[in-house]
């Protein structure tokens, strides 16, 4: 089955500076890789989402880029703000249609104002 | 407006009781998903169901299970709580076949002692 890596587990970045997140997959098939934003003592919350047929995808601040060859894909995140601390997960599903989202084990990201 | 809710939101047992979490959502979707987090894992999956009287095991599903009676509701039934299960407990629905962005729960926190 999909196993999923994410690197690193914790990251700290000054404001204003950028901050990258990677995750790598193991399952060519798979199509879609959204992240996931969680603050503290809340669920997961979508921010954004690649399917495989495109190699990057930006949305104000935050962007995806993926590999398909190399089978990795990792979120920017730009002009980085206190309210973007908090733990971050990739996650990628199968193409088979219907099939269940294989986490990354997260990473913490800390924005030191 | 539309939501995903779990109860209750912090539990504490003793080991060797049943305790059973609730996960309602009212977008009326099809598929429903249980994960547990726990520090160095991430999120990992429990159980998770395509429909109604559907249920399929996850990667961590010893000890747990669940039933789908109707669209809305989902409940994890631990039958013989280990303090191994002491987790934070998320909820997750997704409207189904072709469908991308998945909806978390704001997660229950269970302790066992």
């Amino acid at each position: 089955g999909e196993n999923v890596e994410q690197h690193p587990s914790t990251l700290s970045v000054q404001e204003g500076d950028s901050a990258v997140i990677k995750c790598t997959y193991s399952d060519s098939a798979s199509n879609y890789f959204p992240w996931y934003k969680q603050e503290l003592g809340k669920g997961p919350q979508l921010i954004i989402d690649i399917r495989s047929n495109v190699g990057e995808k930006k949305d104000q601040r935050i962007a995806v880029t993926l590999n398909k060859t190399a089978k990795h894909f990792s979120l920017h995140i730009t002009e980085t703000q206190p309210e973007d601390s908090a733990v971050y997960f990739c996650a990628a599903r199968g193409n088979s249609g219907n099939t269940p989202l294989v986490f990354g084990k997260g990473t913490r990201l800390s924005v030191i104002a | 407006d539309a939501e995903i809710t779990q109860s209750p939101r912090h539990k504490i047992t003793e080991t060797g009781r049943q305790v059973t979490l609730a996960c309602h959502q009212t977008w009326n979707h099809n598929n429903m998903f249980w994960y547990r987090q726990d520090l160095g894992h991430g999120l990992r999956l429990i159980h998770y169901s395509y429909g109604v009287q559907d249920t399929n095991k996850g990667e961590v599903s010893d000890g747990y299970s669940v039933s789908r009676s109707n669209t809305e509701d989902l409940p994890l039934t631990l039958e013989s709580a280990a303090s191994s299960q002491t987790s934070v407990y998320f909820c997750a629905s997704r409207p189904g076949l072709g469908s991308y962005e998945q909806f978390f729960g704001p997660g229950t926190r269970l302790t066992v002692l």
